[in-house]
């Protein structure tokens, strides 16, 4: 089975500075998707960007980047230009694209900003 | 356009009760998986449920069933309830079992369910 490691647990962040957090995940798959998604105390969670695997172009979404690197099947979320808003736990998943639409999630991270 | 909906926001049971949640989804998708989110972890894969059977399943008893029906909506049940189910259910809706487009798996709210 497809595993997805988050190894930071918190992390902290100052307005408007920018932070990064990790992601790495195992699979035999060549062919899959990467999520980030956020949680917020209302507990819902929100898609913050995706990745196709077979695209070798970084995605971007305004504030919200990644960086995707296959080889090392590493996937990290960098937030530039933190707001207060920003402040939730982080999940990172995967989504095989062959074998149904089950998201294998992370543990979390959650991201505290500093006013 | 109403997004996924989930009732109850929260839940009480005792130990070996039964229980049931329910989940619409999103306007125009006919798919809907379940997860189980334990205090502190993220998301665990439960089952899916499309054209109203059960299609994928993850590492879960057989106490964990569900349901859907016709108009998409879906019912997780858990029955023989122990302490460790004490958890956050979440559901997520999805079009045409999310082949076409992968990026389509809107959450609910989520239920929180305590087991005492």
């Amino acid at each position: 089975a497809q595993t997805v490691t988050q190894s930071q647990p918190e992390m902290s962040v100052q307005e408007a500075e920018t932070v990064t957090l990790s992601c790495t995940y195992d699979t035999s798959e060549s062919d899959y998707y990467l999520f980030w998604y956020k949680q917020p105390p209302s507990r819902q969670m929100i898609l913050v960007i995706r990745q196709e695997a077979y695209k070798q172009q970084n995605a971007t979404e305004n504030r919200f980047s990644v960086n995707f690197q296959k080889a090392a099947k590493s996937f990290s979320l960098k937030i530039s230009d933190s707001q207060l808003g920003d402040a939730a736990m982080y999940f990172c998943a995967y989504r095989s694209a062959f074998t149904g639409n089950q998201f294998y999630f992370g543990t979390g991270t959650s991201l505290t900003v500093i006013p | 356009d109403a997004g996924v909906t989930q009732s109850p926001t929260h839940l009480i049971k005792t130990r070996g009760q039964q229980v049931t949640l329910r989940c619409s989804p999103k306007s125009g998708h006919d798919t809907v998986s379940w997860y189980q989110q334990a205090l502190g972890q993220g998301p665990q894969f439960i089952f899916q449920y499309y054209e109203e059977e059960e299609r994928q399943r993850g590492n879960f008893p057989d106490r964990f069933s569900g349901h859907q029906f016709p108009n998409y909506s879906s019912e997780l049940n858990v029955n023989a309830l122990l302490l460790g189910d004490s958890a956050l259910y979440l559901c997520a809706s999805s079009a045409l079992g999310g082949f076409r487009d992968p990026y389509e798996q809107y959450f609910g709210p989520g239920t929180r369910l305590t087991v005492t």
